[in-house]
C-alpha cells in the first residue's frame, strides 16, 4: 500500500502569517495519462472533510486563493499565504492512482498561537 | 442542492451488526462511484470500501474484508453498508463520498457522517 507521511502533525500559526503542510509518498504518484492524483482535504472542527485541491495544485470552487497545492513526483505541499481563523482544522492529503486502498495521511492540525 | 446524508448509526454489541444509508440528492446518483469513508474517535481517515457507479465492482479493505458489504440501489438513490460481526475497533464516524474520478478516485462530496460505537 502507499504510505503518505505528513509533516509537521501540528502547526501552530499566528494569524495573517504562512503555512506549510508537507505530503510525502512511497510511491510515485502520476498515472499513465500524465496527470498526478495527489488530493488535499480540510476537516473543520465538528465537520466533515472537504476536498481543497484535487490533482496537486487545482483549487476547488469558493476555496480562497490564499491556499495552494504543489509537488511534482513522491513530495507535495500544500501552502496556506495568510493564515485566518477560518483555517483552523486538520489538513488531509490523499492519493488516487495506487489503489485500492485509498490511502490519506496521518493529518495535520493548524491552529492559532 | 448536492448533498448526501449518512443514517443508521448506533450503539451496538460486540459480534452484532448494522445496516448504514447513504441518501443522496441534487445529481444523478448512477453517475459515479461511492466510497465508505471512517474515522476513529480522534483519528485519521480510514478508506472502508467502494463501489462502481453501475454496482459492477466493490472493493472493500482488509480491515473490513468478509465482514463489511458495500451495496447501493440506484432507484432510491441510496448508497448502504452491511456491517456484520462489529469489533470494539469499528467504533468510528462513517462518512460516504461520492466519486468523480475517471482513473483514480476523486471523493469531491461528502456527507455528515453517521456515528457506530461498538461497545458491551
Amino acid at each position: 500500500d502507499v504510505v503518505l507521511t505528513q509533516s509537521p502533525l501540528s502547526l501552530p500559526v499566528t494569524l495573517g502569517q504562512p503555512a506549510s503542510i508537507s505530503c510525502k509518498s512511497s510511491q510515485g504518484l502520476m498515472y499513465s495519462d500524465g496527470d498526478t492524483y495527489l488530493y488535499w482535504f480540510q476537516q473543520r472542527p465538528g465537520q466533515s472533510p472537504r476536498r481543497l485541491i484535487y490533482k496537486v495544485s487545482n483549487r476547488d470552487s469558493g476555496v480562497p486563493d490564499r491556499f495552494s497545492g504543489s509537488g511534482s513526483g513522491t513530495d507535495f505541499t500544500l501552502k496556506i499565504s495568510r493564515v485566518e481563523a477560518d483555517d483552523i482544522g486538520v489538513y488531509y492529503c490523499m492519493q488516487g492512482p495506487q489503489w485500492p486502498p485509498i490511502t490519506f495521511g496521518q493529518g495535520t492540525r493548524l491552529e492559532i498561537k | 442542492q448536492v448533498e448526501l446524508v449518512e443514517s443508521g448509526g448506533d450503539v451496538v454489541q460486540p459480534g452484532g451488526s448494522l445496516r448504514l444509508s447513504c441518501s443522496a440528492s441534487g445529481y444523478r446518483f448512477s453517475c459515479c462511484g461511492m466510497h465508505w469513508i471512517r474515522q476513529a474517535p480522534g483519528k485519521g481517515l480510514e478508506w472502508v470500501a467502494v463501489i462502481w457507479h453501475d454496482g459492477s465492482l466493490t472493493y472493500h479493505a482488509d480491515s473490513v474484508k468478509g465482514r463489511f458489504t458495500i451495496s447501493r440501489d440506484d432507484s432510491k438513490n441510496t448508497l448502504y453498508l452491511q456491517m456484520n460481526s462489529l469489533r470494539v475497533e469499528d467504533t468510528a464516524v462513517y462518512y460516504c463520498a461520492r466519486d468523480i474520478g475517471v482513473v483514480s478516485p476523486d471523493l469531491d462530496l461528502w456527507g455528515r457522517g453517521t456515528l457506530v460505537t461498538v461497545s458491551s
